[in-house]
């Protein structure tokens, strides 16, 4: 089984700095056949359901602010919000669709410092 | 619009058994692979089952296999988690996910609102 790893398990950042966020697999979510990264970031504010913002480790969904990017490749992973704004407060998980069991992160809880 | 209503959700006995329910709407569900998430009180997301496009294809998390069963109702355009042998930590709330277009493993780009199962006596 693949297990995904997060750091931090907590971020502050101040209003308007970057806010960096890392994940590691234990095995690459590399796909040879295809070169895609089957890695997705969700974004979870309390008490909503998880909200995806990026998949194939870099690609934004629909409607997501361009302040949000993903990048990385093979095992390691990073999340990237570039002027954090207060609506960003949320838990941030990782997740590899590569194979099953389709493993989370433990989560990265990001406030406002 | 794409919408996901799970319903089912309750305080049971260990032991117990309960099926939850994921009424689809804005989408056709034989069309799309189809996941159950959880998260236990405070915790993080943990991955409990999919069901292929085509329904021919069902998997799941080691701690739900033998008790667990993901089953769809194109009909109904309902989808289905019968848990049986519920265990204090089967505890959690259910949220039931639609995949992104295209993709069959659980690239969950929808999420219903959740619903509460509470496992003890």
């Amino acid at each position: 089984d693949i297990v995904m790893t997060q750091s931090p398990d907590s971020l502050a950042v101040s209003l308007g700095e970057r806010a960096t966020i890392n994940c590691k697999s234990s095995q690459s979510v590399l796909y040879n056949s295809n070169k895609k990264n089957y890695l997705a970031w969700y974004q979870q504010k309390p008490g909503q359901p998880p909200k995806l913002l990026i998949y194939w480790a870099s690609t934004r969904e629909s409607g997501v602010p361009d302040r949000f990017s993903g990048s990385g490749s093979g095992t390691d992973f990073t999340l990237t919000i570039s002027r954090l704004q207060t609506e960003d407060v949320a838990i941030y998980y990782c997740q590899q669709y590569y194979s099953t069991p389709y493993a989370f992160g433990q989560g990265t809880k990001l406030e406002i410092k | 619009e794409v919408q996901l209503l799970e319903s089912g959700g309750a305080l049971v006995q260990p032991g117990g058994s309960l099926r939850l329910s994921c009424a689809a709407s804005g989408f056709t569900l034989s069309n799309f692979a189809m996941s159950w998430v959880r998260q236990a009180p405070g915790k993080g997301l943990e991955w409990v089952s999919a069901i292929s496009s085509s329904g021919r294809s069902t998997y799941y998390a080691d701690s739900v296999k033998g008790r667990f069963t993901i089953s769809r109702d194109t009909s109904k355009n309902t989808l289905y988690l019968l848990m049986n042998s519920l265990r204090a930590e089967d505890t959690a709330v259910y949220y039931c996910a639609k995949d992104l277009e295209g993709t069959d493993e659980a690239l969950l780009d929808y999420w219903g609102q959740g619903t509460l199962v509470t496992v003890s006596s």
